[in-house]
């Protein structure tokens, strides 16, 4: 099976512009969840998703939205950007909610 | 918020020895996860111990769990350069879902 496929790998963006993130899971997983990785804050959970529906949210402002589609694609949109954003965005899908299996990342620079 | 936390930050061992992590966490768990990260890449599952469990093996790996001191250690055995990451525990809570993450232990094995 092919692994989570995050695209893209990298991104710049400026302040106050928005970004979308995507997400394709392992064949079969419905669960997906995203996590915001920074050198201070460490690994940071943001939301999951469950059969199109978000089970679970983090302590994030409202910029900060996300879906799953039918076939369990995932998007994650961030909003109004800020410096503060800056950071490496992993998602990660599961098959039982307990074991996580997660992508590259995509590694988004706000200037 | 970060509900493991990983001692020591930084340990640097040679190639042949064993290197010994240490988690330690807050509330109750449903389960205890290690992750393994190379730079700054997707994290890697490396084993997950339940709450009723005291002890897992896996290959290399051992990893051990006290719920009276909530707290767990993942021991390596035989460290290889190709073991040189960052280590992460995670907690899978008794209610809700989101693993919660420390801030992991930076390990280099050098040959």
């Amino acid at each position: 099976k092919a692994g989570v496929t995050q695209t893209p790998r990298y991104l710049i963006k400026t302040r106050g512009q928005q970004v979308t993130l995507s997400c394709s899971p392992i064949s079969g997983h419905r669960s997906v969840s995203w996590y915001q990785q920074t050198p201070g804050q460490g690994l940071q959970f943001l939301f999951e998703y469950f059969s199109e529906t978000q089970r679970n949210k983090g302590n994030f402002p409202g910029r900060f939205s996300g879906r799953q589609f039918s076939n369990s694609r995932s998007e994650m949109n961030v909003s109004t950007l800020e410096l503060g954003d800056s950071a490496l965005y992993l998602c990660a899908s599961s098959e039982d909610r307990e074991k996580l299996f997660f992508g590259s990342g995509t590694q988004l620079s706000v200037l | 918020s970060q509900q493991g936390e990983e001692d020591p930050q930084a340990l640097s061992i040679q190639e042949g020895e064993n290197a010994t992590m240490n988690c330690s966490y807050k509330t109750s768990i449903n389960n205890l996860q290690w992750y393994r990260q190379n730079s700054g890449r997707g994290l890697v599952h490396l084993i997950l111990i339940r709450s009723n469990e005291r002890e897992k093996h896996s290959g290399r790996l051992r990893v051990t769990l006290d719920t009276s001191k909530k707290s767990s250690s993942l021991l390596i055995t035989a460290s290889r350069a190709a073991d040189t990451a960052s280590y992460f525990c995670a907690t899978g809570p008794n209610s809700g879902y989101a693993l919660n993450f420390g801030k992991g232990t930076s390990l280099l094995v050098t040959p």
